[in-house]
């Protein structure tokens, strides 16, 4: 069974400071890595994804992550954060195999907070 | 927007009842996906549709059941409900069943207060 661990519940930076969301996965198969925001009373958009290639993704609202497969991470960063970025982050997993995949497991979530 | 709609957006209701959540995909969409948010389990996968027929399992509890209708849509059916089933509860769709790494789109989400 997979698992996807973020460390930080909550990250207060300051407005154009770089941020980075850090996300751990476990997993005993190959998957695929996503990361997800959710504004308020919204639901889940999706910044980027990992499937294979290129470790480093590039995505929405100037957003990028790093695949590491040898330390499980799937870290989320941006050079210059903006008030607006001020959501909730979700990183999440799904196992695949030649059967097909399962639903996505997440993280609990990271709620970025933005200070003027 | 994401394309994919949800009904009702608000859902109060009382315990023992059982109440019927509608989703409906993106055009072309053949997955669909329901998750459950709530404070203490964030946010966990329920279950998952293709094409009319399930097609994964996550963590459904046995009061809880789903559907695909042949124009894709689907409806999700809480029954016997208690008050730890007040939630958010979203409905994803893609293209696929997720082999590929499909991105999924969230609908909006129905939020249940179970009194």
């Amino acid at each position: 069974a997979q698992s996807v661990t973020q460390l930080d519940s909550q990250v207060p930076v300051f407005e154009e400071a770089p941020v980075e969301l850090r996300c751990n996965y476990s997993s005993s198969v190959s998957v695929y890595l996503f990361w997800y925001v959710q504004y308020p009373n919204q639901g889940l958009q999706l910044l980027l994804k990992y499937l294979s290639g290129s470790t480093l993704v590039k995505g929405i609202n100037g957003f990028e992550a790093e695949f590491n497969k040898s330390q499980t991470s799937f870290h989320l960063r941006k050079p210059s954060v903006h008030i607006s970025d001020t959501a909730e982050y979700f990183c999440a997993v799904i196992m695949y195999s030649g059967g097909g995949a399962d639903g996505l497991t997440f993280g609990k979530g990271t709620h970025l907070i933005i200070q003027p | 927007d994401s394309g994919v709609t949800q009904t009702p957006k608000h859902l109060i209701t009382a315990t023992g009842q059982r109440v019927t959540l509608r989703c409906s995909p993106r055009s072309g969409d053949l997955s669909v996906y329901w998750y459950q948010q709530s404070l203490d389990q964030g946010l966990q996968f329920l279950i998952q549709y293709y094409n009319g027929e399930e097609r994964a399992k996550g963590n459904i509890l046995e009061r809880f059941s789903a559907q695909q209708f042949p124009d894709l849509h689907s409806e999700l059916n809480l029954s016997s409900l208690e008050l730890g089933d007040s939630a958010l509860y979203f409905c994803a769709s893609s293209v696929g069943y997720g082999r590929m790494g499909e991105t999924q789109y969230f609908g909006p989400g129905t939020r249940l207060l179970v009194l």
